[in-house]
């Protein structure tokens, strides 16, 4: 099964842009990646997803390293309601049914 | 977008006794998950419940233990069965999307917390 790799924490500035990487070197072709954050005491929340190309909202900006083997969640500007656990995530169809995969997530500390 | 509401809350219950957790959701959804998260753990999906089947299981994860119920497209239950101290945890539904495609975006509940005494 396809797994991903996150580092366990991390922290920013206030205003600073953020990258959050993920790694998920077994993925397959058609497996989508999924970015989810959570607070505390809160389900996740969906922040942005893609196949193969980068993708922005309003939210924030995913890189998508070309081999798909690796992903990056860009936070352009890190504010203190963005400090929670990002997750990534693959989400795939096998054996006829979706499968979903959570990574270890990132917490990530917004310093003021 | 999808909201998620889920019923208890939180809970405490004593071992060998079963508790069933209520996930409505507020639109048709074809797919439903159903998660559980250890306290600062990420989630480990427990089952995938779509509506006219018997839900799909995980590895680790018995039908047995955690029953499931799928009676609409808006609705499904979890049941902890012959509750232990080991499956106090947080437990999450999710709806995964219009046409349970994986080129949308999942919604999840805010989670029941199970404590088993």
């Amino acid at each position: 099964d396809a797994k991903t790799t996150q580092p366990n924490s991390m922290e920013s500035n206030e205003e600073e842009p953020v990258h959050l990487p993920c790694n998920h070197s077994t993925i397959s072709g058609t497996d989508y990646i999924h970015w989810y954050r959570q607070l505390p005491s809160q389900g996740p929340e969906y922040v942005i997803h893609g196949l193969t190309s980068n993708v922005n909202n309003r939210m924030a900006s995913l890189a998508i390293a070309e081999d798909r083997k690796s992903s990056t969640l860009i936070l352009h500007r890190a504010t203190l309601r963005d400090a929670a656990v990002y997750y990534c995530i693959l989400r795939a169809w096998r054996g006829g049914y979706q499968k979903v995969t959570f990574g270890t997530g990132t917490k990530l500390q917004v310093i003021p | 977008s999808a909201v998620i509401s889920q019923k208890p809350s939180r809970d405490i219950c004593q071992r060998g006794t079963s508790l069933t957790i209520q996930c409505q959701v507020d639109s048709q959804v074809t797919m439903m998950f159903w998660y559980r998260q250890q306290p600062g753990q990420s989630l480990t999906l427990i089952a995938t419940a779509n509506q006219g089947s018997e839900a799909t299981y995980e590895s680790g994860f018995v039908i047995d233990k955690f029953p499931i119920s799928r009676p609409n497209l808006t609705f499904s239950t979890l049941t902890v069965s012959n509750m232990s101290p080991e499956d106090s945890s947080i437990y999450l539904c999710s709806a995964g999307g219009t046409g349970g495609t994986m080129n949308t975006e999942a919604f999840f509940g805010q989670g029941t917390r199970l404590t088993v005494v």
